[in-house]
């Protein structure tokens, strides 16, 4: 049973269109995140939701909008999709309320936008 | 704002030899360690943590000691096994970034039989 899991696995698309990548955790975690890998395989935060809430919003192109509908799922939708979008995209969950600093990732989404 | 360095890669080894990855950080406050691993097609998997100075997180035979006067955290394992071939990233949280994960650019570790 997938702690934290992510759909789809691959995407592949053409430049301008519109995809969401979704994220769902079975952990109880109230914190989740999205983070960004590149192909150089650099990670960085993009945002994260503690219980539905917007916490953290990096420096991202406002084409992505995540959305938390439930404390369990984080989809994040990307409009007018561009090459330099290219990435493996992870979701991770933690416990904040447990006070636990420790974040578990999600199998990644690798999107390839040609 | 806060930052991770770790070495660069590739690192090659030899099947039984030593390693040592280093990391350093950059932070204020006092921010817990972690070190993740990335085997190939895979999502990150946590390693091993430490919240405090002089912690000492271990797992799977791999090391790290939180080392707060030099701001240090060395990944450190005895002898390599093929399956230890991976990416390894050295991270941060809790510092001035609050709890989001800042990492260094990862090490590449290749282990030959």
């Amino acid at each position: 049973d997938t702690a934290v899991s992510q759909t789809p696995k691959y995407l592949v698309t053409q430049m301008g269109n519109d995809k969401s990548i979704k994220c769902e955790q079975n952990l109880g975690h109230d914190t989740m995140y999205w983070y960004k890998q590149d192909s150089k395989k650099f990670l960085k935060i993009m945002f994260s939701y503690n219980n539905k809430e917007l916490i953290i919003n990096e420096t991202v192109p406002n084409r992505f909008s995540p959305k938390s509908p439930d404390k369990a799922h984080l989809n994040l939708h990307i409009n007018s999709l561009e090459l330099g979008d290219s990435a493996v995209y992870f979701c991770a969950t933690s416990n904040r309320a447990g006070g636990s600093d420790t974040q578990y990732f999600g199998p990644g989404t690798r999107l390839t936008v040609l | 704002g806060d930052s991770v360095t770790q070495m660069e890669g590739p690192v090659t080894l030899s099947e039984e030899a030593f390693l040592t990855i280093n990391c350093t950080y950059t932070a204020t406050g006092y921010p817990s360690l972690f070190w993740y691993v990335q085997y190939p097609g895979e999502g990150l998997q946590l390693l091993l943590k430490a919240t405090k100075a002089d912690d000492k997180g271990s797992n799977k035979g791999f090391e790290a000691t939180y080392r707060k006067e030099t701001t240090s955290f060395h990944l450190e394992k005895g002898s390599v096994q093929v399956s230890d071939s991976a990416v390894y990233f050295c991270a941060l949280s809790g510092g001035s970034s609050g709890d989001k994960l800042t990492f260094g650019t990862g090490t590449r570790l290749a282990v030959r039989p």
